[in-house]
């Protein structure tokens, strides 16, 4: 049964700074994995889409790569703002779309 | 084009009520997905809906029950609530089936149950 990590639960880190968030897989027989950020009251926004054949990708500050053989995946945020602040959840899709329970980013100013 | 849009916002019921949400996907998306976000248990997937037909589906009891409308809008119905059933539930939808597909999601319901 598919189950998806992510460490650490909570991270607060001052306005500037480059961050990783992780991410943890138990089966590698993904078809990708997927980044998303939300909002309080909000719903889920993608942010970066990796296909099971791809390594990384990257958007503006986002950089998110994936290793399938040892089932993890970061995502990588340069130079953090405020307004980065959110909860960031991973997702495996395999015949479901399996969800960690996120981090909660707190970018100080 | 218009995102996702999910109705009713926010909803109170009771215990033993039933009830009913609504899901429109983007213009011209034919997979509709329902989840179930709380605290306890994160986000779960609960069902996918393709062409009218529920093509994958979570673990939850029979209470949980969808459909989809050949315009592809999606409603969702949970039958004799319970207080557990207090959660935001997400919709997203994508352009064609399966789960290798990016997913764009709804700002959510927020059933609470008293």
């Amino acid at each position: 049964k598919q189950e998806v990590t992510q460490i650490p639960a909570a991270l607060s880190v001052p306005e500037g700074e480059n961050l990783v968030l992780n991410c943890s897989f138990t089966d590698s027989a993904i078809y990708n994995l997927q980044w998303f950020r939300q909002d309080p009251g909000k719903g889920l926004t993608s942010l970066l889409l990796i296909q099971s054949s791809q390594r990384e990708q990257t958007s503006g500050r986002l950089n998110a790569s994936l290793d399938k053989s040892s089932g993890r995946s970061t995502l990588y945020i340069a130079a953090s703002q405020p307004g980065d602040s959110a909860t960031y959840l991973c997702a495996v899709s395999d015949d479901k779309i399996i969800f960690g329970k996120g981090t909660r980013l707190h970018i100080l100013p | 084009k218009a995102g996702v849009t999910q109705t009713p916002r926010y909803l109170i019921k009771t215990r033993g009520q039933q009830v009913t949400l609504s899901c429109s996907p983007i213009s011209g998306h034919r997979s509709v997905s329902w989840y179930q976000q709380t605290p306890g248990q994160g986000l779960q997937f609960l069902f996918e809906y393709f062409s009218e037909t529920q093509r994958n589906k979570g673990n939850f009891p029979g209470r949980f029950s969808g459909r989809q409308f050949s315009n592809s809008r999606s409603e969702m119905n949970v039958s004799t609530l319970e207080l557990g059933d207090s959660a935001l539930y997400l919709c997203a939808s994508s352009p064609t089936a399966g789960s290798g597909q990016p997913q764009h999601f709804g700002d959510g319901t927020r059933l609470s149950i008293l």
